[in-house]
Order: C-alpha cells, then structure tokens, then sequence
C-alpha cells in the first residue's frame, strides 16, 4: 500500500544534541511537509518541499532545518533541542499543493 | 491566519447529530477536514474547494461559504468511532500561501454509547 512512513516513532534526545527525524512516502507525491504539534494543539507548519524548492515558514526557529535528498525522503534536523521543542512531529505529503495532504503516523520527540 | 473552529468541545450520545464550525478572517481558497484520535496521525475527511460546494459521504458532510470565509462539518446519527478531535485546515487565496495549510485549534468530540 503506498503511504507516508515515519522513523522512528518515538525519539528521546537530550538537551542540546541534535536529532534527526526521518519521512518517506510510496506515493511518489511532489510536496512533502512537517508539521509540528504540540499537546492539545493543532498541527503548525515549519516548512514544505515543492519538488525541490523549499519553502520555510516565517515563524520557524533557525534550529529547524529540512533536507530532501530525493523524491522519497524528507529529513527534519533539529541543531540543539529544546525543552520547548518536545512536541509530535508529523510528515504529511500531497500530490501538488492544492490536494488532499496524507499525514504519516508522526514521531513523538521527548527532550530531556 | 489560524482559522477560528467552534465549539472546543462536544459531548454527544450515538446517534445524535453534532456541527463543527470553522472561519477564517481571510479570503480562503479551500477548506480541509481532518480527525485526529488521540495519539495518531490526522486522517483526511474531506475538501471543499472555493464555489460554494457541499460535500459528504455516509453520514459526514461539510459546507464551505466563500463568502463568508466560513466552513461547518455536520456529523449526523453519531457512532462511536467518530469520537476523536476534528481539524479544519484552511489554505488562504491568492499569493506565496498557496498549499500552506493553517490549522484550527480543533474540536473534541466525544460520542458515547
């Protein structure tokens, strides 16, 4: 079945040392986007990917950094977690940027 | 740009018929629903593009008023799975916004037997 994966699941990371969260989709689609979501909130967008044109929001912190290698893969970096930034992180990707987003099952970062 | 949704939350017995309300204070080029359940990932209900369309499927259906910058989910003859916290997404018209979407707060709701 053609979906939206993302690794891992669960991420622990210490104040300061930076993480890595993975995405990848099956569906071949143009646009890949993160999210970040905090407890009783809703989604807030960091960045997307049109293909390859990268597009950050004005809001997101210099800590937050994207990558796409490929088609297939997304990376959020984060260069020195915060308290403040233990949140569930969410990958979503859409065939162009006025369709349906598909959102992968998230990862839950945990910052101690 | 983070839409308005109303109410925060709903209490609801099977079968009862509940609204989900959504507005924004820009000129919005689509609306997005989604259902989130506790710990995982939004699931995609539905889109309803500018023009004024109503869409549904099985006892889920949504407007979307251009005019007023308005969308409302009604959710009819509730089950127990509808349970969960509803998103409106909304993607403003015109500009370097487009395919941003801006989430609402959501709206818990709790359907029970």
């Amino acid at each position: 079945d053609a979906m939206v994966i993302q690794n891992p699941r669960y991420q622990v990371t210490q104040f300061g040392k930076p993480v890595t969260l993975s995405c990848s989709q099956t569906l071949n689609h143009n646009v890949m986007y993160w999210y970040q979501q905090k407890s009783s909130q809703a989604p807030k967008l960091l960045f997307h990917y049109y293909d390859k044109d990268f597009n950050n929001e004005a809001d997101t912190p210099d800590n937050f950094q994207s990558r796409r290698p490929n088609t297939s893969f997304c990376f959020l970096d984060i260069r020195s977690p915060g308290l403040g930034d233990a949140a569930m992180y969410l990958c979503a990707t859409s065939g162009d940027r006025i369709e349906t987003q598909y959102f992968g099952p998230g990862t839950r970062l945990l910052v101690l | 740009q983070q839409p308005v949704q109303s109410p925060q939350a709903v209490i609801l017995r099977e079968g009862e018929d509940a609204v989900i309300n959504c507005s924004s204070s820009k000129a919005l080029y689509s609306v997005h629903w989604y259902r989130q359940k506790h710990g995982e990932a939004p699931v995609f209900l539905m889109i309803l593009l500018k023009g004024g369309e109503q869409k549904g499927h099985d006892k889920i259906s949504a407007s979307f008023n251009e005019k007023k910058q308005q969308s409302s989910l009604y959710l009819t003859a509730s089950q127990l799975s509808y349970s969960g916290t509803y998103f409106c997404g909304t993607e403003i018209a015109g500009g370097s916004t487009l395919g941003r979407l801006y989430f609402g707060r959501g709206t818990q709701l709790t359907v029970w037997p």
